[in-house]
């Protein structure tokens, strides 16, 4: 079974300038999580979506954030414009619903690591 | 909300040492818990985790974890380290429907020959 995949793995970008980042999730899986990670911290979640529906964005930085999950299969993160404070790893994960959503193991991708100079 | 707290940052054990990492997590009802480790440039995989039942889990790699309400505490135990398990550990609490997952800040674990 293949995992999350997540593209690009690295970037490096301007302050003020955009980024994109996109995920393909673990066919099947239709809840898909976008986290935030920055360095010597834990992940902070920034968006769930549920199929291609938002169930979460509550600390999505909404001036400069956007994500959207079309047909409710790949998700894109996008930054515009990006600031010093958002280098960080980006980490897309999905799970599963059967069953029900309590419970169910995440699975993550490797990540997305932005450095913003 | 649902809260984890992570009180080591940092733990260095000798290989073949016993581990204890320390998990507390603050939720009005029963939570479903979860330990992640990290590998350095690595995405976050799965050790074990809690969903009910009994309250002793056996996870990947020889770990285990114990589910203690009274003192809302779910920490991570190994027997016996090996240098490979040298990585950054996550304790998570998931709550809700859609289950949203917090995560601690982590403890970082260096294993010495």
């Amino acid at each position: 079974e293949a995992g999350v995949a997540q593209s690009p793995r690295y970037k490096i970008i301007e302050k003020r300038q955009s980024v994109a980042f996109w995920c393909n999730p673990i066919s099947g899986h239709a809840t898909l999580y976008w986290y935030q990670q920055i360095l010597g911290q834990g992940p902070k979640l920034l968006i769930q979506f549920q199929n291609n529906g938002v169930v979460d964005d509550s600390q999505l930085p909404k001036d400069r954030f956007s994500a959207e999950r079309l047909k409710g299969v790949d998700s894109t993160l996008k930054i515009q414009p990006a600031k010093l404070e958002d280098s960080a790893v980006y980490l897309c994960a999905s799970s599963s619903t059967l069953g029900g959503s309590a419970g169910n193991t995440i699975y993550f991708g490797e990540g997305s690591w932005l450095t913003v100079v | 909300a649902q809260s984890v707290t992570q009180p080591d940052i940092h733990i260095t054990v000798s290989e073949g040492a016993s581990l204890e990492l320390r998990c507390n997590y603050s939720y009005g009802a029963t939570p479903y818990l979860f330990w992640y480790v990290q590998s350095p440039g690595q995405g976050l995989q799965l050790l074990l985790k809690y969903f009910s039942g009994d309250t002793l889990v056996q996870g990947i790699k020889g770990f285990e974890a114990e589910f203690k309400r009274s003192q809302s505490s779910f920490n991570l135990r190994k027997p016996s380290v090996h240098w490979s398990d040298a990585a950054e550990y996550f304790c998570a609490v998931g709550a809700g429907g859609y289950q949203k997952v917090t995560f601690g800040t982590g403890t970082k674990l260096q294993v010495i020959p």
